[in-house]
């Protein structure tokens, strides 16, 4: 069972659409993480939040904008997106203990499909 | 910039029968850790093993086990007794102490024949 739940499951969305995608995880951890995975490739990280602030950005275009409404919840919202944004995308938490530095929960991901 | 390299794209093995997965990575630092994870298709990726660099005795769970030669950068993964339910695509991840970002391989589909 996933204890990082992500909806929708799928997402198919037309270019001038907005939408978002969500993450909720109630096991305490204080790190929430947006990685974007294309087929048969590594996920790659887009957004890390920690104590929910934005720690970090990896130079993601702006029609990605994140949200961290709380502790428990993440949030990704899309807007203009083109056809080469459609990916999984994987919303991750950590509880950045010393003791289990990466040690990351996944869910299950968001499958959009960009038209 | 750190990187990670996994050589394999596909590996395959017997149900019950070893296999061992490679992972080489470049880094100049010296507080870093080293993950192997699983991402079964259409399932949610998963944390198999993790590494400490500064342990030299190396990690196990169960049936998952590491070989860690710091000096070579290397750090494989050993599953023994492999199952069905072990076929997924396994990366190898690296993270920098307190950088809060994993660098992943580009992974290893693994196929385990019945």
């Amino acid at each position: 069972d996933t204890e990082v739940t992500q909806t929708p499951k799928h997402l198919v969305m037309g270019m001038t659409n907005k939408k978002s995608l969500k993450c909720e995880q109630h096991m305490g951890h204080r790190a929430m993480y947006w990685y974007k995975q294309k087929a048969k490739k590594p996920p790659e990280l887009m957004f890390v939040y920690s104590y929910e602030k934005l720690s970090i950005n990896e130079s993601v275009p702006s029609r990605f904008s994140p949200e961290c409404p709380n502790s428990s919840l993440l949030n990704l919202h899309l807007h203009a997106l083109q056809p080469e944004d459609s990916a999984l995308y994987l919303c991750a938490s950590s509880s950045m203990t010393s003791g289990r530095v990466g040690e990351l929960f996944f869910g299950e991901g968001s499958r959009l499909t960009v038209l | 910039a750190q990187t990670v390299t996994q050589s394999q794209p596909e590996m395959s093995v017997q149900e019950a029968e070893t296999v061992t997965l490679s992972c080489t990575y470049d880094t100049s630092e010296s507080d870093y850790y080293l993950f192997w994870y699983k991402q079964p298709p259409s399932r949610q990726m998963i944390l198999v093993i993790r590494q400490e660099a500064y342990k030299q005795q190396n990690a196990t769970e169960n049936r998952f086990s590491v070989n860690f030669q710091k000096a070579a950068k290397s750090f494989s993964l050993k599953i023994s007794d492999s199952q069905l339910g072990d076929a997924a695509m396994y990366f190898c991840a690296y993270e920098r102490g307190g950088s809060e970002k994993l660098v992943f391989g580009k992974g290893t589909k693994l196929t385990v024949n019945p």
